[in-house]
């Protein structure tokens, strides 16, 4: 069975400090993974993917992510957060047996306080 | 390109009225979503859609629930009779062939008194 958890229902930071929004998975086969972005009233945008090549996964806006297949986690992290970073994020994982069937992550509010 | 196309972006509506969801893909784009997004459920994939022909609906909730794509450029959700349980943000999003990477429209508010 595939799933995707996301550690954390809310995140806050400081502008300017780091970012750290947790997701750990389960598939039965070697999965793609993705993180992508919601911002209010706005549809998603992809930030970044895995999908078997490179572990650390550079994405855009500063934000990146580190596939550690021994703890099954794909943990999204920016150095420095900005206010215009405060949106949705979702944690996504596609099985690759074929197809395009998506499992989504509950999703991390990320709050940035001035 | 102007991104994937919803319409209506709000609807509002009475319980048992028909409802009919519509999506552009971007041009050139051979596969299709279509997603629910609630509060409770998360977001969930419904159905999806390569060179208009319905490859997975497991995710239709249930037989009210329809959609059909006629061709490359045009999509419809139809929920018929709605219940105010499909009160939800519906999004499309279509994606290239063998590309990982969804592009989502700006979705339609549903909601069902």
């Amino acid at each position: 069975a595939q799933s995707v958890t996301q550690l954390d229902s809310h995140v806050s930071v400081s502008e300017g400090t780091p970012v750290l929004l947790r997701c750990n998975y389960s598939s039965s086969y070697s999965p793609s993974l993705f993180w992508y972005v919601q911002h209010p009233n706005k549809g998603l945008q992809l930030l970044l993917k895995y999908t078997s090549a490179a572990t650390l996964v550079k994405g855009i806006n500063g934000f990146e992510a580190e596939f550690k297949k021994s703890e099954t986690s794909f943990h999204l992290t920016k150095p420095s957060a900005h206010m215009s970073d405060a949106a949705e994020y979702f944690c996504v994982v596609r099985p690759n047996t074929g197809g395009f069937k998506t499992i989504f992550g509950a999703g991390t509010r990320l709050f940035v306080k001035a | 390109d102007a991104g994937v196309i919803q319409s209506p972006r709000h609807e509002v509506t009475e319980m048992g009225q028909e409802v009919t969801l519509r999506c552009k893909p971007i041009s050139g784009h051979d596969y299709l979503f279509w997603y629910r997004q609630t509060m409770m459920r998360g977001l969930e994939l419904l159905i999806y859609f390569n060179n208009n022909v319905p490859i997975d609906d497991s995710g239709m909730p249930e037989d009210r629930f329809s959609a059909k794509m006629p061709n490359a450029s045009f999509s419809t959700l139809k929920i018929q009779p709605s219940e105010p349980r499909d009160s939800a943000v519906y999004f499309c999003a279509s994606s290239l062939p063998g590309i990982d990477e969804q592009f989502f429209g700006p979705g339609t508010r549903l909601t069902v008194l």
